[in-house]
């Protein structure tokens, strides 16, 4: 089964509220991505994180990755109606025989109210 | 212009009609993979292919397969379609050799079975 959880599963917010997506992975992951999916789009990759406790910025856009490597989150501050859209988290397994396979997360729809 | 195309856009099928979707992309890729997308459940891996004429099981290769015999091209085949098969698909690919980098996607096939 799926073994990247991601929660909450819908999030609405009124325009200028924070937002916030968890992902939990129940093996350590070698790295994760996050994606955005604009409503009838397809995913466009955001940002990859590698390392342990490893955190990024793009603008209004904070990603960490938790120390053990099992975890991550994307916080989005202040938000506005162009981040409307579902976001994934995918994590490649530090597995030896599965190094090659893509585990996403189920993925949090966020709704802005203007 | 960088891309990967699939064809066709939408689909529909009866239950046993085998069908092929294409992929293809234009980036020199080496790692291209195939997902589906369903309510409440994100993306699942199908197959992924780390190179030419290596391919390997994702998280739900029941029903379907794929060949790598061209790096620019990765079909999807279902030998024997069945409703449980009606599905959003997207193909995508990156450049990364070790594993899976940052996924480029196509616009997605919509598949219906009827």
């Amino acid at each position: 089964g799926q073994q990247v959880m991601q929660i909450p599963q819908y999030q609405h917010v009124q325009e200028g509220e924070d937002f916030t997506t968890y992902c939990n992975s129940s093996t350590t992951l070698s790295n994760i991505q996050w994606y955005k999916q604009r409503p009838g789009g397809h995913p466009v990759f955001l940002i990859q994180l590698v390392k342990s406790g490893e955190v990024k910025k793009q603008k209004r856009l904070t990603f960490q990755f938790g120390e053990a490597k099992k975890n991550s989150s994307l916080h989005i501050t202040a938000t506005q109606t162009t981040d409307v859209g579902t976001y994934f988290c995918a994590g490649r397994r530090l597995i030896y025989n599965q190094g090659g396979k893509l585990i996403f997360g189920q993925g949090t729809e966020l709704s802005v109210k203007p | 212009e960088a891309q990967v195309t699939q064809n066709p856009r939408y689909l529909i099928t009866v239950t046993g009609k085998k069908l092929t979707v294409t992929c293809s992309q234009n980036m020199n890729h080496e790692y291209m993979s195939w997902y589906r997308q369903d309510p409440g459940l994100g993306l699942r891996q199908i197959y992924y292919s780390m190179n030419v004429e290596v391919t390997d099981k994702g998280d739900v290769p029941e029903g379907y397969k794929v060949s790598r015999k061209e790096k620019r091209n990765f079909p999807l085949i279902l030998e024997s379609p069945s409703p449980n098969q009606t599905s959003l698909y997207f193909c995508a690919s990156s450049s990364h050799r070790a594993g899976p980098g940052p996924q480029h996607f196509g616009d997605g096939t919509r598949l219906s079975i009827l």
